[in-house]
């Protein structure tokens, strides 16, 4: 069974960072492409950016709120992915998925973890 | 960026009424389109992929439509467990996009 699970969530200042992990397993972690997803209270779906399996050069893709302040890696080896946060702000205040595509062409997140909350107040 | 435009945004019915929810892209995305359900305090759930292919252990009562531009999602027969919000969103091309839900209430 596919289970992804979330942590690293909590409360932080603006303008600190923070790190989330997603931790796999059910499935080779190393096989799948992995992508990050968040939800502000009340608001609905928002892409956050995604990671390619090494077969695919391992790189990443991001949402243009989020670019060059969040970094999507891997450890193939532990089966976690991580979501590097810096440079927070108040709107990045949200509850953070992570997630898997399916097994069709092209991404849509047929697995997803419980989410991690992260707000974001001074 | 494709935008995408849900409607209704709320949606109120009875069990056992047949459902239609719409979803508008701003540009083509041939059939790149997915719908998710989500109940409040969960995670999105998967119902359809590529526009009309039911995800595995979805009720056949679910099914997806349309190409191009414009695409629904229809409940045939609601049930109670089916009140819900409900999203679309495309994956022809990044940045990856939603629309804005629609809210499924008890009428």
């Amino acid at each position: 069974e596919v289970q992804l699970v979330e942590s690293g969530g909590g409360l932080v200042q603006p303008g600190r960072s923070l790190r989330l992990s997603c931790t796999a397993s059910g499935f080779t972690f190393g096989d799948y492409a992995m992508s990050w997803f968040r939800q502000a209270p009340g608001k609905g779906l928002e892409w956050v950016g995604f990671i390619r399996s090494k077969a695919y050069g391992g790189t990443t893709e991001y949402a243009a709120s989020v670019k060059g302040r969040f970094t999507i890696s891997r450890d193939d080896s532990k089966s976690i992915a991580y979501l590097q946060m810096n440079s927070l702000k108040t709107e990045d205040t949200a509850v953070y998925y992570c997630t898997r595509k399916g097994y069709s062409s092209g991404w849509y997140g047929a697995y997803w973890g419980q989410g991690t909350l992260v707000t974001v107040s001074s | 960026d494709i935008q995408m435009t849900q409607s209704p945004s709320t949606l109120s019915a009875s069990v056992g009424d047949r459902v239609t929810i719409t979803c508008r892209a701003s540009q083509s995305i041939s059939s790149w389109l997915a719908w998710y359900q989500q109940k409040p305090g969960k995670a999105p759930k998967l119902l359809i992929y590529k526009a009309s292919s039911l995800e595995s252990g979805v009720p056949s009562r679910f099914s997806g439509s349309g190409s191009g531009t414009e695409f629904t999602l229809t409940i045939s027969s609601l049930q109670p467990d089916d009140f819900a919000t409900y999203y679309c969103q495309q994956y022809n091309s990044y940045p990856l996009a939603f629309g804005q839900g629609t809210k499924v209430e008890i009428k």
